[in-house]
């Protein structure tokens, strides 16, 4: 199974600033089948990211993932209000799906 | 529009059985791989099981290997997970997820989960 780890647990930042988000994994991700989720309080989980830097349907620019083998990031250039919320990363590429403890984007 | 809705979730003694349905609407059900996901209060996401379109290929998470069973209805556009010897730990929001394409893909559309709660 691989195990992603999320770093950091939180981060305080406020709007316009940027955020770098990490999710580190603990053996290469295959064919960089790594996505990028946001969920807000009694909401689902909505898809930012696939394939490490793809964005999904309707996910504005401000949004970029990179990365590959076991190094991932998740930045958002300039936080919008909107974007207050757990960010988690999860894996694909293998028949066991994990996703990261997720990170809390909160305001400072 | 993709519509997920979960249903079957409740209150469930340790030991007993319970069976999730996802009824999926605005799309070509059996050409997606669909999944389970649960959230267990104040918790994270947790990765539960995942069926191919045509039933062919199933896998489970280590912690409801043996207990749960993922299968699908093509006919009628329905998800279930079967959850048998149910224990205080299954106690979260299941989510069924749609997945983008492929079998190994990202998961593009989720329900708005149905609760589980595991107590005497």
């Amino acid at each position: 199974e691989i195990v992603l780890t999320q770093s950091p647990g939180t981060l305080s930042l406020s709007p316009g600033e940027r955020a770098t988000l990490s999710c580190r994994a603990s053996q290469s991700v295959s064919s960089s089948y790594l996505a990028w989720y946001q969920q807000k309080p009694g909401q689902a989980p909505r898809l930012l990211i696939y394939g490490a830097s793809s964005r999904a349907t309707g996910i504005p620019d401000r949004f970029s993932g990179s990365g590959s083998g076991t190094d991932f990031t998740l930045t958002i250039s300039r936080l919008e209000p909107e974007d207050f919320a757990v960010y988690y990363c999860q894996q694909y590429g293998s028949s066991l799906f994990t996703f990261g403890g997720g990170t809390k984007v909160e305001i400072k | 529009e993709v519509q997920l809705v979960e249903s079957g979730g409740g209150l469930v003694q340790p030991g007993r059985s319970l069976r999730l349905s996802c009824a999926a609407s605005g799309f070509t059900f059996d050409d997606y791989a669909m999944h389970w996901v649960r959230q267990a209060p104040g918790k994270g996401l947790e990765w539960v099981s995942g069926i191919s379109w045509n039933s062919g290929s199933i896998g489970y998470a280590d912690s409801v290997k043996g207990r749960f069973t993922i299968s699908r209805d093509n006919a009628k556009n329905s998800l279930y997970l079967q959850m048998n010897s149910l224990r205080a730990e299954d106690t979260a929001l299941y989510y069924c997820a749609k997945v983008i394409g492929g079998l190994l893909g990202a998961f593009d559309y989720w329900g708005q989960g149905t609760l589980v709660t595991v107590s005497s």
